[in-house]
C-alpha cells in the first residue's frame, strides 16, 4: 500500500539549479497534480493530468515543466530554481478528474532556493 | 472557477472547548467539499468530504461539518477538542479541480 510517493523529502538547491520533483502513485489512478504549500496560501494548483499524455496548467505553472508519459508517475521539473520557489510540494492523485473522487496526497518535498 | 474561503487564520482554544471553522465557496453549481487536516511535520489527511444527501457530514476524530447550500457554507465543528487536535485545517472545493482555503491554524492549549 505504497499509495503515492515523492521524493526526495527535503532538497536545497542554489539559484539557477535545475532539479526534478518526483511522484510515482501505485493505485492505477488517471488524475494526478501537482501543489505548492505557502504560509497563508494554502495549497496552489501548479500543474495537473487527466491521464497518460495529458497536462494541464494549474494556478501557479510558471517556472515548472510536468510529464506524463505513464499512468503511476507525474515528475515535477524546476527549470531554473528561484528563491520564490522554497515551499513545501505536494503531489496528488485520484482515480478520475470527476468531481467527487477523494484525492490522496503524497507526505511533501521540502524545497528550499539558496 | 471555484474559489475557497476561510475565515480565520489562527484560532487558539483550551481542550474541552468547542471548534468552529468556517470555509465558503464560490461556485453555485454543484460541488464537492472537503476537510484536510495537515499535523505538523506530516501530510494532507482527509477528515470528511460531502458529496450528496445529508448535508451534515460526520468525519473521523469526532468532527462533522455542515453543507448550507443557500450560505454557500461547509463549516468544520468539533463539540470539544484535545491537544492533538493542533494542527493546519484546509477547506476544499472540487468541481473539475480541486481548489483550496489558505487554511485555519488551530492550537489547543492543555
Amino acid at each position: 500500500n505504497a499509495g503515492v510517493t515523492q521524493t526526495p523529502k527535503f532538497q536545497v538547491l542554489k539559484t539557477g539549479q535545475s532539479m526534478t520533483l518526483q511522484c510515482a502513485q501505485d493505485m492505477n489512478h488517471e488524475y494526478m497534480s501537482w501543489y505548492r504549500q505557502d504560509p497563508g496560501m494554502g495549497l496552489r494548483l501548479i500543474h495537473y493530468s487527466v491521464g497518460a499524455g495529458i497536462t494541464d496548467q494549474g494556478e501557479v505553472p510558471n517556472g515548472y515543466n510536468v510529464s506524463r508519459s505513464t499512468t503511476e508517475d507525474f515528475p515535477l521539473r524546476l527549470l531554473s530554481a528561484a528563491p520564490s520557489q522554497t515551499s513545501v510540494y505536494f503531489c496528488a492523485s485520484s482515480p478520475g478528474g470527476d468531481r467527487g473522487n477523494t484525492i490522496y496526497f503524497g507526505e511533501g518535498s521540502w524545497l528550499t532556493v539558496v | 472557477a471555484q474559489s475557497v474561503s476561510q475565515h480565520n487564520h489562527h484560532v487558539i482554544l483550551s481542550e474541552a472547548a468547542s471548534l468552529e471553522l468556517g470555509c465558503n465557496y464560490s461556485y453555485g453549481g454543484t460541488v464537492n467539499l472537503f476537510w484536510y487536516v495537515q499535523y505538523p511535520g506530516q501530510h494532507l489527511q482527509l477528515l470528511l468530504k460531502y458529496f450528496s444527501g445529508d448535508p451534515l457530514v460526520k468525519g473521523i476524530k469526532g468532527f462533522e461539518a455542515e453543507f448550507i447550500k443557500s450560505k454557500f457554507s461547509f463549516n468544520l465543528r468539533k463539540p470539544s477538542v484535545q491537544w492533538s487536535d493542533t494542527a493546519e485545517y484546509f477547506c476544499a472545493a472540487n468541481d473539475y479541480k480541486l481548489s483550496f482555503g489558505a487554511g485555519t491554524t488551530v492550537t489547543v492549549r492543555a
